[in-house]
């Protein structure tokens, strides 16, 4: 089956702990992204990639790390996560290697920083 | 920055209805637009994308595009319960900065 895994869907963790989400997709797209949902701000961007060893940021990029080694993989890494950063993340990949069109996105991983 | 606006909701709508859901975007240089729907505590999933002026249809679904008013909306014919679910607008710019900007969504909940 066709899909893009996160692991954890659910992760408590303290104040700078660093953590690392995992995404990984089994459809051998180019282009891969982490998206954070807030409400009443709407999904935003924190970074995208659109090959091996090539990652850009988003529009929200401060306080994460990204890395991307294997074209099916990309994870998110938050070096020392602050409250700021609960949210709902969602990783998504898409076939389109500009921009991300028409994007797969994973099931979530709800994120909370005490 | 370039912006996507769309009515926060809640719309509603009873069962058998017809559902509107608009959205303007700020970007004049825009190529390519896009519905996601989403359930609650679930992803975003694509339903419907467009990339020309006029109204593209699939099933119930009908997009519209109007580049010179730069509003796109998608309609939802005989709405039923199941699509009651918060639905995204996003817009692909285009240029030197093609990326995916998405709205903050409208609510629809079909009354049964």
């Amino acid at each position: 089956e066709a899909q893009v895994t996160q692991n954890p869907r659910y992760l408590i963790t303290v104040t700078g702990k660093k953590l690392t989400v995992t995404c990984s997709q089994n459809m051998n797209h180019e282009y891969m992204s982490w998206y954070r949902q807030d409400p009443g701000l709407g999904l935003r961007q924190i970074y995208y990639s659109m090959n091996v060893e090539v990652t850009d940021k988003g529009d929200v990029p401060e306080g994460y790390k990204v890395s991307r080694k294997e074209k099916r993989n990309f994870p998110l890494i938050l070096e020392s996560p602050s409250p700021n950063q609960t949210s709902l993340y969602f990783c998504a990949s898409s076939p389109w290697p500009i921009g991300g069109e028409k994007l797969f996105f994973g099931s979530g991983t709800q994120l909370s920083v005490l | 920055q370039k912006e996507v606006e769309q009515n926060s909701g809640p719309l509603s709508v009873p069962e058998g209805a017809i559902a509107s859901l608009n959205c303007t975007y700020s970007d004049r240089g825009s190529q390519s637009f896009f519905w996601y729907r989403q359930y609650s505590g679930k992803s975003p999933e694509l339903i419907m994308f467009i990339y020309s002026n006029g109204d593209k249809e699939d099933g119930r679904f009908t997009a519209q595009l109007n580049k010179a008013s730069q509003y796109v909306s998608l309609l939802i014919r005989d709405s039923q319960p199941s699509d009651s679910a918060t639905y995204l607008c996003a817009v692909n710019s285009g240029g030197s900065n093609y990326k995916l900007t998405f709205g903050k969504g409208t609510l629809l909940t079909v009354n049964p």
